[in-house]
């Protein structure tokens, strides 16, 4: 059974930036059949996809926060992972990792990051 | 961009009762969708994509049906741990430009 794991600082100052790691266990990040993503949502509100990677550094992004996004991969570690740039308290959500097959089957149980000073 | 809406915002209907739930999208997406259910505190659940496979261990009671911009799930006997929040999917894209419905809250009638 894939498992999913987000991992990251809860709290990030605004301008700075916002950087999650998921890690891959129970299957390998290396599998030719899918991709991996990030999801976020913020307080009461609905589902937003940031971005996807495959494993061979393929990315794709948000076009709306295509700016401030960058999403890698490390096989060695079975893990990949998210940079938010110059957050605001806008960027404040739940963040979520999860094996992209179009949908997506698989989830972490998510991270809130808050953003405050 | 393709836009999705779901509606209604909100159903409510009463455990054992039948609910049907929409979702639109604003172009075509032949029957590249899923649904997703979310109950507070938790990340999403698959229950359905292209349109009408049911996910992994997902009861038969969750169906679902349409093709191109019009969709449904229907819930046939609602059961208690079925109160939630459904989001659908589009995954019509290529290069990838996934995008969620803003989602419709099944409460206790």
């Amino acid at each position: 059974q894939l498992q999913l794991q987000e991992s990251g600082p809860g709290l990030v100052k605004p301008s700075e930036t916002l950087s999650l790691t998921c890690t891959v266990s129970g299957g390998s990040i290396s599998s030719s059949s899918y991709y991996w993503g990030w999801i976020r949502q913020p307080p009461g509100k609905g589902l937003e996809w940031i971005g996807s990677i495959y494993y061979t550094g393929s990315t794709y992004y948000n076009p709306s926060l295509k700016s401030r996004v960058t999403i890698s991969v490390d096989t060695s570690k079975n893990q990949f992972s998210l940079n938010l740039s110059s957050v605001t308290a806008a960027d404040t959500a739940v963040y979520y990792c999860a094996e992209v097959a179009g949908s997506f089957a698989y989830w972490g149980q998510g991270t809130l990051v808050t953003v405050s000073s | 961009e393709i836009v999705m809406t779901q509606s209604p915002a909100t159903l409510s209907v009463s455990p054992g009762e039948r609910a049907t739930l929409s979702c639109r999208a604003s172009q075509s997406l032949s029957t590249n969708l899923a649904w997703y259910q979310q109950k507070p505190g938790q990340a999403p659940r698959l229950l359905i994509y292209g349109a009408s496979t049911r996910a992994t261990g997902i009861p038969a009671r969750f169906s679902g049906r349409g093709s191109g911009t019009e969709f449904t799930l229907t819930i046939s006997s609602l059961q208690s741990e079925d109160f939630a929040v459904y989001y659908c999917q589009q995954y019509n894209n290529w290069p990838p430009r996934f995008t969620f419905g803003p989602g419709t809250k099944v409460d206790i009638k």
